[in-house]
């Protein structure tokens, strides 16, 4: 399994842009990059997923450069309710979801 | 937006007994799982199912741990002798099956267990 290596915490302002980045030194060939956000006392839930390049959907942006060892969430224009912990996983089409501490953003007024 | 549910939203039971944590995966979805997320810690993976038996499982799901899906809707995971160290959040998850290519797994709102 990949490790990932991703911040602790973070904050920002309501209105910022905000960048998360993973690292994934030992991403295999069939794996793919999945981000998934988390409220207290709630189930994990998918935010993006990719393979490789870019990809965007109506809450995030995902990049992910051509060697494949890192990946970027970017959150545009974060608000006081996107405060949650964001979890950036590596899998491949196999069932299990490896979770590790996640990065825990804090978003401030 | 079709979505998991479990029930109850939170169990208490004392060391020794056995307890039964049910959900209601997404209709058409065929792989259905189990994690726990101990207070203040990482969410765990449990145990995968599909085609009405496990398809992995992981080192914390030994012989006290069992999974079922009775019927065409729910999903059971059965803790038989419950420990302290058994309490968590136990959150479902289902996904579709996409051949080729990757899924997301959509997780319920949780149960948590207090053992006492």
């Amino acid at each position: 399994l990949a490790k990932t290596t991703q911040p602790i915490s973070m904050d920002s302002y309501e209105g910022q842009e905000v960048n998360i980045t993973c690292s994934h030194n030992n991403i295999a060939t069939n794996d793919y990059i999945t981000w998934y956000q988390q409220f207290p006392s709630q189930g994990p839930r998918f935010i993006i997923q990719g393979y490789k390049t870019k990809v965007t959907n109506e809450v995030a942006s995902l990049f992910i450069p051509a060697d494949r060892k890192s990946s970027t969430l970017s959150l545009p224009r974060v608000s006081l309710s996107d405060t949650a912990v964001y979890y950036c996983l590596v899998h491949n089409a196999g069932n299990m979801l490896t979770f590790g501490g996640g990065t825990r953003l804090m978003v401030k007024p | 937006e079709p979505e998991v549910t479990q029930t109850p939203s939170h169990q208490v039971t004392q060391m020794g007994q056995e307890v039964i944590l049910r959900c209601v995966p997404i209709s058409n979805h065929l792989y259905f799982y189990w994690y726990r997320q101990i207070l203040g810690q990482k969410v765990e993976f449990l145990v995968s199912f599909y085609n009405n038996e496990i398809s992995e499982k992981s080192e914390i799901f030994d012989d006290q741990f069992s999974v079922e899906r009775p019927d065409g809707s729910n999903f059971t995971l059965k803790i038989r002798s419950t420990k302290l160290e058994d309490s968590a959040m136990y959150f479902c998850a289902s996904s579709e099956v996409r051949f080729g290519g990757t899924y997301e797994q959509y997780f319920g709102p949780g149960t948590r267990l207090t053992v006492t």
